[in-house]
């Protein structure tokens, strides 16, 4: 079983749709969490931190779930330019801040 | 403020040869952790290194090696290669202590033949 597993995708959705992805981890002893966006042949850059009382910044709200060891991402009115692969991302303290990766959802927005 | 930079961007070797991928971390960085990256799946985590030392390694065997020099930078070899090694090598970057937002270079391109 893998540490981060999350939905396989790929998700294509109309623009101005809403969208969900999750993620669960393996590893109880994580503390921190985030969202990173990857364009097609791009670096990963993060899109936002994951916290236990949730976050939101602007269309992008994420939440923790430290006893199901959950995380989501939901994204509100899909525009064209939300188009990427999103990776839930979670880092062990205990470890020298080792960050592990999931695989990746794939979301296309069409017009 | 230069980001973290990595070359070369793109390399072409056969099997059985050996490839140094070079990075340098973000102004302010000492870690530096090297991930690869096959199409269609997520970073993994090859190794880390702070203070010129491989603190936490993936699954990856020992062809995989790497070095941090006292500048910060780093180098990633890959001995042997197979076909498989083919993917996208990324180096990223944090402050030590700092368990926030990971820096990520462009990548390292890296076909096998």
């Amino acid at each position: 079983r893998k540490e981060v597993e999350q939905d396989p995708g790929p998700f294509n959705v109309p623009e101005g749709a809403t969208v969900a992805f999750n993620c669960t981890y393996s590893n109880s002893a994580s503390q921190s969490f985030f969202w990173y966006r990857q364009d097609c042949r791009k670096e990963p850059k993060l899109l936002m931190s994951v916290y236990s009382s949730g976050n939101e910044d602007g269309r992008f709200t994420a939440q923790l779930n430290r006893a199901s060891q959950y995380i989501s991402l939901l994204i509100r009115d899909s525009k064209l330019s939300d188009s990427a692969t999103y990776l839930c991302v979670v880092t062990n303290n205990t470890n020298a801040g080792k960050s592990t990766f999931g695989d990746g959802t794939t979301l296309t927005v069409k017009p | 403020d230069a980001g973290v930079t990595q070359s070369p961007t793109h390399l072409i070797k056969t099997r059985g040869q050996q490839v140094t991928l070079r990075c340098s971390p973000k102004s302010g960085h000492d870690t530096v952790s090297w991930y690869q990256q096959a199409l269609g799946q997520g970073p993994q985590f090859i190794f880390q290194y702070y203070e010129e030392e491989e603190r936490q390694r993936g699954n990856f065997p020992d062809r995989f090696s790497g070095h941090q020099f006292p500048n910060y930078s780093s180098e990633l070899n890959v001995n042997a290669l197979l076909l498989g090694d083919s993917a996208l090598y990324l180096c990223a970057s944090r402050r030590t202590g700092n368990t926030g937002e990971l820096f990520f270079g462009e990548g390292s391109r890296l076909t096998v033949l």
